[in-house]
Order: structure tokens, then C-alpha cells, then sequence
């Protein structure tokens, strides 16, 4: 199995620019997590689904924030426009949909913006 | 209500010592609780998870303490080594409606001095 892949693995960009940061989760699971890590605020998550449906967007943290999932195996978080406190380390997360079950991590994205 | 609060923040232990961080929550409908290794550069991966039917859970040199009166729960390592150097999240859930959503702590950096 490949595990969640996350690309790009690093994103250097400048302030205004859109940014987009692409996950495949793990074949077969049906939950998706995108979370942010940054020093000052730890580790958040910003959004997840279920069978492709966004349930909890509440950790959003503006409306330059949006994400999609049009396929079990394809999810974006896309940032227009960025600015540079959105840089951070993006991770997306993937897991069956079931009662205590694991999440897994993808490498994560190293976002800079300029 | 949701938060789970973890300490110390970063935590410097001998080789062959004890590494001990807590965790406390308030939400008393949590029902699962998992703590995640990260080390640098990667994404967190599950390390060892416990549900509040039992006060300990033992794998290898690592142990999840729970305290369901007093909501706290705390990740032992016993002949802590050079290895286990990484961030370490605590985190929970209600398993049985949020499916594999965590709610996680701010995060531990343990550093194993030879």
C-alpha cells in the first residue's frame, strides 16, 4: 500500500498567489482529514469528509480557504489569495469510516508564502 | 468543551529514563483515546490508543495510564532512548458518533540525550 500521498511535497509562493495542495488517500477508506500544523497553533484540522462529503468545515480559517473532494481517491485544499501567515505544513489524513479506527498521515505539504 | 490540554511542551530525558507526558480533558463523552508519534519531516502515526475500559494499556516500553474520574490520561516510556526523540500529540474522540475524528493536544517534543 502506498499510504496517503500529498503533493507538493514543498510550495514556495508569493503573497496573493492561489495555492493548491492535492491528497490521495488510501484506497478503500472513506474519511478524509486536512489538518495544519504551524508552531504557534500545533497541529488543526481545517476540514474533513466522509464518502466525499465535506461534514465539518469549522476549522477553516477564512473564506480564502476552500477544499474538495470530487472522488474517493482525489481530495484539494486550494488557498486564494495566500498570504504569508498561511505558511505551515498541510497534512492530510485518511481512515475508514468506522468507530475508533486510525488515522493516516501523508508526508505533508511545506507551504511558504512570501 | 472540546479541547484536550497536554504537557509538558517539551520534555529532556537521559537515555534509559522515564519520558512521562499528561494529557486532560473535559469532554466526558470521549471515549477513545490515541497517542501519535511524529517525527521530523513526517506526518504523526499512531503509536498506542486506549479506551476508557481500562486504566492501563501496555505495548513494549510504552503505556497509556487512564484516570476516567479525574479526565486525564498520560503516555509512559519507559528506557526511553535516542529513538523515541520526536513530537508526540495525545488526542481524543467520541468514537461512537464521530467515527475516526480526533480532537488532538498541543503536541510534546521529547528529546532522548544519549
Amino acid at each position: 500500500d502506498a499510504g496517503v500521498i500529498q503533493s507538493p511535497r514543498h510550495e514556495v509562493t508569493e503573497m496573493g498567489q492561489e495555492v493548491t495542495l492535492r491528497c490521495k488517500p488510501i484506497s478503500g477508506h472513506n474519511s478524509l482529514f486536512w489538518y495544519r500544523q504551524t508552531m504557534m497553533r500545533g497541529l488543526e484540522l481545517l476540514i474533513y469528509f466522509n464518502n466525499n462529503v465535506p461534514i465539518d468545515d469549522s476549522g477553516m480559517p477564512e473564506d480564502r480557504f476552500s477544499a474538495k473532494m470530487p472522488n474517493a481517491s482525489f481530495s484539494t485544499l486550494k488557498i486564494q489569495p495566500s498570504e504569508p501567515r498561511d505558511s505551515a505544513v498541510y497534512f492530510c489524513a485518511s481512515s475508514r469510516l468506522a468507530s475508533y479506527n486510525e488515522q493516516f498521515f501523508g508526508p505533508g505539504t511545506r507551504l511558504t508564502v512570501l | 468543551q472540546q479541547q484536550v490540554k497536554q504537557s509538558p511542551q517539551s520534555l529532556i530525558v537521559q537515555k534509559g529514563g522515564i519520558s512521562i507526558i499528561n494529557c486532560a480533558y473535559e469532554n466526558t463523552a470521549f471515549d477513545y483515546f490515541p497517542w501519535y508519534q511524529q517525527f521530523p519531516g513526517k506526518g504523526p502515526a499512531l503509536l498506542i490508543a486506549i479506551r476508557p475500559d481500562v486504566s492501563e494499556k501496555k505495548e513494549g516500553r510504552f503505556t497509556i495510564s487512564f484516570n476516567k474520574s479525574a479526565k486525564q490520561f498520560s503516555l509512559h516510556i519507559m528506557d526511553s532512548q535516542p529513538g523515541d526523540s520526536a513530537t508526540y500529540f495525545c488526542a481524543a474522540s467520541v468514537g461512537e458518533t464521530s467515527g475516526s475524528r480526533l480532537t488532538f493536544g498541543e503536541g510534546t517534543q521529547l528529546t532522548v540525550n544519549p
